[in-house]
């Protein structure tokens, strides 16, 4: 089974300040693990994936495989970061379905 | 370019009603989602569609059923509408031919039953 956390609920930040959702997962094989971002009355929407190790709009996640983590960093947040992040892990290989964690509704304060 | 285009996008129901939830991509995607989206529960699926031809249970299948009546189109049917599905529903598309292809979303329908 395929299963993904995301401890916070809630999280909010100042302006400038460093953010850190955390996303950990429970999958047996090699995960391809993603997190997606809702803007408020937008489309859920890619922000990015562990395969393309980007950066997109200044955030960043790394794929932790000893600590079964993906957690998603931005070292200066900024207000337009507010939305809600969700985790997702899809297993690989001929497994189609993608798995969401529960979501982390960050909130940029000015 | 549409994208994923779902209708409708606001419906009210009383309880026992049916009703079906349309869903279309015009981005010749081979795979198919339902997802429900409610507050602290994240996003569940429902039903999926690997391909034209092929459906299975997600987390959440019970209460609905599923036709991907061609490539481009994929349907979700609540045949007695309950209380219990009020919800967020989001239709989403992929090519998985590739890895870790990202998922296309639709717009959303919010879904009230009384």
């Amino acid at each position: 089974a395929q299963r993904v956390t995301q401890p916070e609920k809630l999280l909010s930040v100042f302006k400038g300040a460093p953010v850190e959702l955390k996303c950990n997962y429970s999958y047996s094989g090699s995960p391809e693990l993603f997190w997606y971002v809702q803007y408020s009355r937008q489309r859920l929407q890619l922000l990015l994936r562990h395969i393309s190790r980007e950066s997109i709009k200044g955030f960043t996640a790394d794929l932790n495989k000893g600590e079964t983590s993906f957690h998603l960093k931005k070292p200066f947040a900024q207000e337009e970061d507010s939305a809600m992040y969700y985790c997702a892990l899809r297993g690989g290989g001929s497994n189609y379905k993608l798995t969401f964690g529960k979501g982390t509704l960050l909130t940029v304060n000015p | 370019n549409a994208g994923v285009t779902q209708t409708p996008k606001f419906q009210v129901l009383k309880t026992g009603q049916s009703m079906t939830l349309q869903c279309a991509q015009d981005m010749n995607h081979n795979s198919m989602y339902w997802y429900r989206q409610d507050p602290g529960m994240g996003l569940r699926l429902i039903y999926y569609s690997a391909s034209e031809g092929t459906t299975d249970k997600g987390e959440v299948p019970n209460g609905y059923n599923v036709s991907r009546l061609n490539k481009r189109e994929f349907s979700l049917r609540l045949e007695s509408a309950a209380p219990s599905q009020t919800s967020v529903y989001f239709c989403a598309s992929s090519e998985v031919r590739r890895t870790n292809e990202k998922l296309f979303f639709g717009s959303g329908t919010q879904l009230s039953v009384l």
